[in-house]
């Protein structure tokens, strides 16, 4: 079965870091790029960051371009999202998103994790 | 901050059809193809149709998508309870400030 699984969310204090992780199985992780997204509390959907198969390519959205760093281990399957200088509206569940193509670009997003939540909060 | 236009909501009887509208513009839905996402509450989205108008294995063919131009329009027919959840169109936006961008999402009720 082809799964995702989100870990490391929580609480941290505006200013702060935090990385969440996403363990990956069911599937070659390593020929297809891996993205996240994240969901505001009762709010919509909202592109965070896309890397492709090999880690050589990376995209941000301009709302956290220059805080965020996505990167991914091929070898354990693993993907990890880097968050600094929080901020409260990056409070949101960020899901880990399978894309179905090597590239970011022009991806199709086929299977999703079940989210892991970052409150922002002092 | 979503770039595609949703209705908040649409509605009807169980066995009956709704369409949920999805408006974009030419740097993003009228030269990119769209998927559709549903969403039950507390749970992450799933992929219902894409590049259009294509449906994922295990996808009921109840479950349509059309577009034409710089809108989309997601399609369910014979209404059932389980259909209710919320459904977001999305897109890749060629513009420079965006990348992917998603619908401000639909509430689906069944009567």
């Amino acid at each position: 079965e082809v799964q995702l699984v989100e870990s490391g969310g929580g609480l941290v204090q505006p200013g702060g870091s935090l990385r969440v992780s996403c363990s990956a199985s069911g599937f070659t992780f390593s020929i297809y790029a891996i993205h996240w997204v994240r969901q505001a509390p009762g709010k919509g959907l909202e592109y965070v960051s896309g890397i492709s198969s090999n880690g050589g390519s990376t995209y941000y959205a301009d709302s956290v371009k220059g805080r965020f760093t996505i990167s991914r281990d091929n070898s354990k399957n693993m993907l990890y999202l880097h968050m600094t200088s929080l901020r409260a509206e990056d409070t949101a569940v960020y899901y880990c998103v399978k894309g179905v193509q090597s590239h970011v670009g022009f991806d199709v997003f086929d299977i999703w994790g079940q989210g892991t939540m970052v409150t922002v909060s002092s | 901050q979503s770039v595609l236009t949703q209705p908040p909501s649409v509605s009807a009887a169980p066995g009956q059809k709704v369409t949920i509208s999805c408006s974009g513009s030419s740097s993003n839905i009228g030269n990119n193809y769209v998927s559709w996402y549903q969403q039950f509450p507390g749970t992450a989205p799933k992929l219902l149709i894409y590049d259009n108008n294509k449906r994922p294995s295990g996808i009921p063919d109840r479950f349509s998508g059309s577009k034409s131009g710089t809108s989309a329009t997601l399609g369910i027919t014979g209404l059932q309870t389980g259909d209710e959840a919320d459904y977001y169109c999305g897109t890749w936006d060629r513009s420079l400030s965006a990348l992917y961008v998603f619908g401000t999402g639909t509430k689906v009720t069944v009567l």
